[in-house]
């Protein structure tokens, strides 16, 4: 069984902090990793995709991946009320036609 | 607004009823998606249609039925569910099966009564 494995949280940080959400997989085989907010009642959208081992940052955020541990992480800095979300880590599996699968999401609270 | 939309937004359905879902995308992708978001559980994945094949069935049961007419519109036919298929339906697209990302609909809160 091919899976995407995330802490459930919540995870608790102040405003102005570091959020580092994880994300383990089982498949050494995938090849493109994303990240996915969903706020309470809408639906998932896209923060960010890497392919390649290392660090992508855009604005506040960073992806941080590494095939040989399998391992795929996000980083939020400066932290935020309006971050307060569930964050899905999202796989492409291989096998064919490269699905995302995603895990079960992390819920992350950014309070005052 | 991500381009994907579904109707309807909420949908409550006795467990003989035959209702349908629905999902248009006008991102002009080829591959399309039917996901189940149940409380506490992973996003599950249900079909898979790339350019109007079915190229993934999730093992769902057959009281759920997919229909893809074109690449722009993706149909969830439903028919003698149980109340635990209970749930938020996510309709996505992306642009092929590769390594792209999937841009979701609004989703569709399906009860069964």
């Amino acid at each position: 069984q091919k899976e995407v494995e995330q802490n459930s949280g919540p995870l608790s940080v102040p405003e102005g902090a570091i959020a580092s959400l994880n994300c383990t997989y089982s498949d050494r085989g995938s090849q493109s990793f994303f990240w996915y907010r969903q706020y309470s009642g809408k639906s998932p959208e896209l923060i960010m995709f890497i392919y390649s081992n290392g660090d992508k940052e855009d604005g506040r955020f960073t992806a941080q991946l590494n095939k040989a541990s399998q391992y795929v992480s996000l980083l939020i800095r400066d932290s935020q009320p309006s971050d307060s979300a569930t964050y899905l880590c999202a796989v492409n599996l291989s096998g064919g036609s490269y699905i995302p699968t995603f895990g079960r999401g992390t819920s992350l609270i950014v309070h005052p | 607004e991500t381009g994907v939309t579904q109707t309807p937004r909420h949908l409550v359905m006795g467990m003989t009823n035959k209702k349908s879902l629905k999902c248009e995308q006008h991102l002009g992708h080829n591959a399309m998606y039917w996901y189940k978001q149940s409380a506490k559980k992973p996003l599950e994945l249900m079909f898979v249609y790339s350019l109007e094949e079915r190229v993934e069935n999730n093992s769902v049961p057959s009281r759920f039925s997919p229909e893809c007419p074109n690449s722009s519109h993706l149909f969830l036919h439903l028919h003698t569910l149980q109340p635990e298929d209970s749930a938020l339906y996510l309709c996505a697209s992306s642009l092929g099966t590769g390594n792209t990302e999937a841009f979701f609909g609004q989703g569709t809160r399906l009860t069964v009564v």
